[in-house]
Order: structure tokens, then C-alpha cells, then sequence
């Protein structure tokens, strides 16, 4: 257990519908990371937030957007979905200095 | 853009052999992380490596990195059938201060055959 929690485990939708995925990270950890993992796309970095802020952005579509909480959890919102968003949504967290980021259980997604 | 390539994508092998697993990487980075995947489960952290010569053991797994090839190596000593997994290597996406996105590779599919 790497002590990052995500909710929920599965969610069903239909195209065009919006979710809200959400995580919180490891005790102390100011730093959160969303991936997708797909069959077709691998493993790909979404976006970062340290301590509340946007830090970095990766292959986020603008039909995705993130933001962190002043209690540090964070989520992951996802509209006008498509059946290729359908995949594994992963949230990490790290704590500065350690690099070192830690993989939650995931959400599995599936667009019907 | 970052790239990061691994090979072999797919690896059958049989118990007790030895084996390394690739992972070159396309621009500057000094910093260099090993995960494990079972299927359908999220990623395990194995190895981080933060410098140039790195090298870390557990077990029959040992990781190293070489940042003036831009390489990075995955050993397995004496497999045994509970390393079946894939194995992925990732890379920073941007340098600097903090622990920033990763960039990972396809993944490494290993399966290890009694």
C-alpha cells in the first residue's frame, strides 16, 4: 500500500458525459501527478500540482483539467468524454527532497 | 521532446537465467526510476537513481544508470517465477529541483517459465 488513495475504482459513462476523479496523496506529500494508461498511448503524464499551484503539464487534452485542494487532495475532471478516453487514470504523489513518486490503485474508466 | 525507448518489449525466459532489461533515453536527465507493474495493479517503485554511476540491488534485481550514454540497465540474477510482471524505466520530464512528470517507456513484459 503506497498510501495514495483514488476514488472510485471503476467508473462507467457514456460519450459526452463529464466525471470527477479523485485522490489523495501520501501523509505530508505537497506534490500530485496524474497519468493515463492506455493500451494504445502507454503511459503518459497529464499534469502536476505542487502545494495548490500548477506546476507542469504534460499530454493533457483541454477537455481534461485539474486543480488541488487546500487540503491537498486532488481531481482529476474529464468532459465531453470519447470512447478513447476510456483507460487507466493513476494519481502519484512525492514529497520534496525524496523523488521518489508514489503510484495510488488507479481509476479505471470505461466510456461506453 | 523526450523519448524513452526500452528493449526488449517483450521477454520469455526461464527460471535460474539471467537477463538485462534496456532503457535509453533521448535528452539530459539525471535522474532515473524503475517501476513494476502486475497486470491490472498500479505501479510499484523499484529503483530511483539520481546520479551519474548509479547503481542499486534488491534482491535478484539490480539497477544502474549511465547519464553520459543516456542508459540505463535492469538486471535480473537467477529469475524466478514471481518477477513475471512488466517492468517499466522512466525519466523526468523536466529537470530540475523537485521530482517533476515522468516520462516512461513502452514497458517491459517479462515472463518467467519454470
Amino acid at each position: 500500500d503506497s498510501g495514495v488513495t483514488q476514488t472510485p475504482k471503476h467508473l462507467i459513462t457514456a460519450t459526452g458525459q463529464r466525471v470527477t476523479l479523485r485522490c489523495s496523496p501520501r501523509s505530508g506529500d505537497l506534490s500530485v501527478y496524474w497519468y493515463q494508461q492506455s493500451l494504445d498511448q502507454g503511459l503518459q503524464f497529464l499534469i502536476q500540482y505542487y502545494n495548490g499551484e500548477e506546476r507542469a503539464k504534460g499530454n493533457i487534452l483541454e477537455r481534461f483539467s485539474a486543480q488541488q485542494f487546500p487540503d491537498l487532495h486532488s481531481e482529476l475532471n474529464l468532459s465531453s468524454l470519447e470512447l478513447g478516453d476510456s483507460a487507466l487514470y493513476f494519481c502519484a504523489s512525492s514529497g520534496t527532497p525524496d523523488y521518489e513518486q508514489y503510484f495510488g490503485p488507479g481509476t479505471r474508466l470505461t466510456v461506453t | 521532446e523526450l523519448k524513452v525507448e526500452q528493449n526488449p518489449l517483450f521477454l520469455s525466459m526461464q527460471e535460474g537465467k539471467n537477463y538485462t532489461i534496456y532503457c535509453n533515453y533521448s535528452t539530459t536527465s539525471d535522474r532515473l526510476y524503475w517501476y513494476r507493474q502486475d497486470p491490472g495493479k498500479s505501479l510499484e517503485s523499484l529503483f530511483v537513481l539520481l546520479s551519474n554511476g548509479a547503481v542499486k540491488q534488491e534482491g535478484r534485481l539490480m539497477a544502474s544508470l549511465d547519464t553520459k550514454a543516456r542508459l540505463s540497465t535492469l538486471h535480473i540474477t537467477a529469475a524466478v517465477h514471481d518477477l513475471s510482471a512488466t517492468y517499466f524505466c522512466a525519466v523526468d520530464w523536466l529537470s530540475g529541483g523537485g521530482a517533476d512528470g515522468l516520462t516512461f517507456g513502452k514497458g517491459t513484459h517479462l515472463i518467467i517459465q519454470p
